[in-house]
């Protein structure tokens, strides 16, 4: 069965911080990973890795996709209360393309 | 195109009432998506559609459920009978098939059954 972990499940830290959220993975079929955040309504598409070993930047995000140990790893760096939200990882299969998810990283930012 | 978008975005019914939500993807795309969320949790997979067909359809989804895709446009999901239990936020999503340019999600339709 397919397995998704994030790790931690909530996160508290100041503004200007820096933090790593944990996406770690059992899936049969991979294809791709997706990040989201997700703050009142729907989740909105932050990466998408297919590839092992590739960074993928956005501003002060970042994301890079571990194939062999079975991870991702998403950073955000010089904090800001705005990025206080719920960070989703995902995966596609190969076999039909419905999205498998985490539980999520609850991150708050404080002033 | 503003992207998908979900109708009402919010409902409020009577436990054993019917109810019906509408999804309007993207309109290149041809995958659509439906997924119910619980607070503290990742969305859960209902269901599918390419073009007007329902390719899969999650084993957790009771036959009070059922959603329609007629046109291969617009999308419908349906609850029948609904209980307590149903109460979530059902979110649709679109995608070009393949998936490989991500889902873009709307704003999802918020359920609650009293």
């Amino acid at each position: 069965e397919d397995k998704v972990v994030q790790s931690p499940l909530s996160l508290v830290v100041h503004e200007g911080d820096t933090v790593t959220l944990n996406c770690s993975y059992e899936v049969t079929n991979f294809r791709s990973l997706l990040w989201y955040k997700q703050e009142k309504k729907a989740p909105t598409f932050l990466f998408m890795l297919t590839s092992s070993g590739i960074e993928k930047k956005s501003g002060r995000l970042s994301s890079i996709l571990d194939k062999k140990e079975l991870f991702s790893i998403l950073n955000i760096t010089a904090t800001q209360t705005g990025d206080s939200a719920v960070y989703l990882c995902a995966f596609i299969t190969d076999s039909n393309y419905q999205l498998i998810w985490g539980a999520g990283t609850k991150l708050i930012i404080k002033p | 195109d503003t992207g998908v978008s979900q109708n009402p975005r919010h409902k409020i019914t009577k436990r054993g009432q019917n109810v019906t939500f509408r999804c309007d993807p993207i309109s290149e795309h041809n995958r659509l998506y439906w997924y119910r969320q619980t607070l503290g949790q990742g969305p859960e997979f209902l269901t599918y559609f390419q073009n007007e067909a329902q390719l899969e359809k999650s084993r957790l989804l009771s036959d009070r459920f059922s959603a329609e895709r007629p046109k291969g446009s617009f999308s419908t999901l349906e609850i029948q009978r609904t209980e307590q239990g149903d109460s979530a936020m059902y979110l649709c999503a679109s995608s070009l098939a393949g998936g490989d340019y991500g889902y873009t999600f709307g704003s999802g339709t918020r359920l609650t059954v009293v």
